[in-house]
């Protein structure tokens, strides 16, 4: 059964960037989406971009556009995402998740890492 | 932007059902999927693709989606309901999440 494994929480200042990574244990996340997806304290989830490993394209949400990175190392089934300009609405909870395709278009995210909490502190 | 909107809380009693509705517009020509998240934990995948369940998650959770509203029903309610639930919708190239419920289990 494959597992999403996130890299621990961090502490960043305003202005600065963070790069939380994503290992797929137990198997290979080749063959689908990666997305990740951040919860501010006390709020909804937020859906920040994706990224096809296999033909190594990402697409972004328009509030992250510029700001966002993810990538993605197939070599060792690892997914990044790193944000840039960091400010304090960003400190969040970051999920990364696994995305099947759904029906209609889109994904569904059946599998999710154990999420990454970024605090932005100056 | 897409908006899903959901109510912002559901109670029910234990072995009632509970509905949560998620609207948006034409959303029943869209795939709906449903989450179930509990205080410090990564949300959970409950149904999808309107009416699917994942392995391992009980028939008392169903899903319709038609016109412009998509329904989660959890019947007979237990205790261990209680959560938030989110729905969940991809709209021109961006997934989208719906503002959340939080359901009490009285």
């Amino acid at each position: 059964q494959v597992q999403l494994v996130q890299s621990g929480a961090e502490v960043k200042k305003p202005g600065s960037s963070v790069k939380v990574s994503c290992k797929a244990s137990g198997g290979t996340f080749s063959i689908y989406s990666i997305s990740w997806v951040r919860q501010a304290p006390g709020q909804g989830l937020e859906w920040m971009g994706r990224i096809n490993p296999i033909l190594d394209i990402s697409n972004y949400a328009q509030n992250f556009q510029g700001r966002v990175t993810i990538t993605a190392d197939r070599s060792t089934n690892t997914a990044y995402m790193e944000l840039s300009s960091l400010r304090s609405e960003d400190t969040a909870v970051y999920y990364c998740a696994r995305g099947v395709g759904a029906t209609r278009g889109g994904d569904t995210f059946d599998i999710w890492g154990q999420g990454t909490m970024i605090t932005v502190f100056s | 932007s897409y908006v899903l909107t959901q109510p912002p809380s559901v109670s029910v009693a234990p072995g009632q059902t509970a509905r949560i509705t998620c609207g948006g517009d034409n959303i029943g020509g869209k795939s709906v999927h449903w989450y179930q998240q509990k205080p410090g934990q990564a949300p959970v995948l409950v149904v999808y693709d309107d009416s699917d369940r994942p392995s391992g998650i009980p028939e008392r959770f169903s899903g319709s989606n038609s016109g412009n509203t998509a329904t989660l029903t959890i019947s007979r309610v237990e205790a261990g309901d209680e959560a938030d639930y989110y729905c969940q919708v991809w709209d021109s190239s961006s997934d989208v999440f719906g503002t959340g419920t939080k359901v009490t289990v009285l």
